[in-house]
């Protein structure tokens, strides 16, 4: 029983245009969501979080966006750099373990 | 150099061989946690420890070992490694619980023959 789900597993977008990585989740106890970004070899490392009280949070180029009643949420990158290119999970807490999505591959085409 | 480190990086081992990986961090968190990632699955927690000598089974704890006598070491073995047990496999510290970010390691690649 995924939890936590990423149904995209890639995503290819041009350099420039917002990428729109999307995370669906079943739990409604989970009180935090975080977003990863993993490139090859390296361990994954924490881009930006929102808490469940919040349906927005913006960090420079990466905004998170949650809807809570449709238990869905979404990183929108804005514009995308070839840079970005990387293996993107979304992660939920409770009690303070995370449960990980299956992850979205982002290619971003210069 | 402040961190979290894994070793080896990678591994090659028999079925039944007894492995043991290695995370060490220098923050003192008490947090740390080791997952494992395969395909279609993104990462899965095995176990985790909120303090020394404290520790509890994760997603997936079957076959695994884990001991914490240190606040920055938390080693994770292998028993009697089977090929299921093939998988890259990451170690992660926080300060805190209710939603604190946690912090990777590099990742050890483990591959059972």
């Amino acid at each position: 029983d995924q939890q936590v789900k990423q149904n995209s597993p890639s995503l290819s977008v041009q350099e420039g245009r917002i990428s729109i990585l999307n995370c669906d989740y079943t739990n409604s106890m989970f009180d935090y969501f975080l977003w990863y970004k993993k490139y090859p070899a390296e361990g994954p490392t924490f881009l930006i979080s929102i808490s469940s009280i919040k349906d927005k949070n913006e960090d420079g180029r990466f905004t998170v966006f949650l809807n809570k009643s449709a238990k869905h949420l979404s990183l929108h990158i804005v514009p995308s750099q070839p840079g970005d290119s990387a293996v993107y999970f979304c992660a939920a807490s409770n009690t303070g373990k995370l449960i990980f999505g299956q992850g979205t591959t982002l290619q971003v085409k210069p | 150099d402040a961190g979290i480190t894994q070793s080896p990086r990678y591994k090659i081992t028999e079925t039944g061989r007894q492995v043991t990986l290695m995370c060490h961090q220098t923050w003192s968190h008490s947090y740390m946690f080791w997952y494992r990632q395969d395909l279609g699955h993104g990462l899965r927690l095995i176990y985790y420890s909120a303090a020394a000598d404290i520790t509890d089974k994760g997603e997936v704890p079957d076959g695994y070992v884990v001991s914490r006598s240190k606040t920055e070491n938390f080693p994770l073995t292998l028993e009697s490694a089977t090929r299921s047990q093939t998988s890259v496999y990451f170690c992660a510290s926080t300060p805190g619980t209710g939603g604190d970010t946690q912090y990777f390691g590099p990742g050890t690649r483990l591959t059972v023959l």
